[in-house]
């Protein structure tokens, strides 16, 4: 089955510098690459997502870029905010079944 | 519309004692997949339905696990015989064909067992 490991588990950024967290998959036929935002009992939240025919995107402040033959996908987050601070997941997607990372605990220090 | 629901929010169970945990996904969603959160991990699949049919019960841990959505909308997680490993955030997500990708998470029931 899909495996998904995501590092770091926690990063802590000043306010206003950027934020990059990186994952891997380990299964070709996964085709599809949300991200979701988790705040503390709260429910995940999707933020930005990435087709496999596509090597980058990018919404406003977040860009989420996907290098299939390596098999490695990252979210970018520029200028971040205290209210970006939250647990964040990767997750990679087959025919329907979702495979999360670890998450990682990002913390904005205003 | 209205998002995803799941009731209770919260449950204490005794050792032992089963439960049920209720998931209305969004009206016409086609795909509802139940997963497990323990504390400081990320969701993990459990089951997946397409309509009534379950497709993929996989994820689940043990045959104390069931799931049923004999309608093809509202769906239970049913949990025998609870354990105090099975204390963790059961998150339902829905989405809409087979052919879309957003799962929209509803806000989860969080079980303790004693």
């Amino acid at each position: 089955g899909e495996n998904v490991e995501q590092h770091p588990s926690t990063l802590s950024v000043q306010e206003g510098d950027s934020a990059v967290i990186k994952c891997t998959y380990s299964d070709s036929a996964s085709n599809y690459f949300p991200w979701y935002k988790q705040e503390l009992g709260k429910r995940p939240q999707l933020i930005i997502d990435i087709r496999s025919n596509v090597g980058e995107k990018k919404d406003q402040r977040i860009a989420v870029t996907l290098n299939k033959t390596a098999k490695h996908f990252s979210l970018h987050i520029t200028e971040t905010q205290p209210e970006d601070s939250a647990v964040y997941f990767c997750a990679a997607k087959g025919y329907q079944k979702v495979t999360f990372g670890i998450g990682t605990k990002l913390q904005v220090i205003p | 519309g209205a998002g995803v629901s799941q009731s209770p929010r919260y449950k204490v169970a005794k050792r032992g004692q089963d439960v049920a945990l209720r998931c209305d996904p969004i009206s016409g969603h086609v795909s509802l997949f139940w997963y497990q959160q323990a504390l400081g991990q990320g969701p993990e699949f459990l089951t997946y339905f397409q309509n009534e049919a379950q497709l993929d019960k996989s994820g689940l841990p043990s045959d104390r696990f069931f799931a049923e959505r004999p309608e093809g909308s509202v769906s239970t997680l049913k949990i025998q015989r609870t354990q105090q490993e099975d204390s963790a955030v059961y998150l339902c997500a829905s989405s809409g064909t087979s052919g879309v990708n957003e799962q929209f998470f509803g806000p989860g029931t969080r079980l303790t067992v004693l």
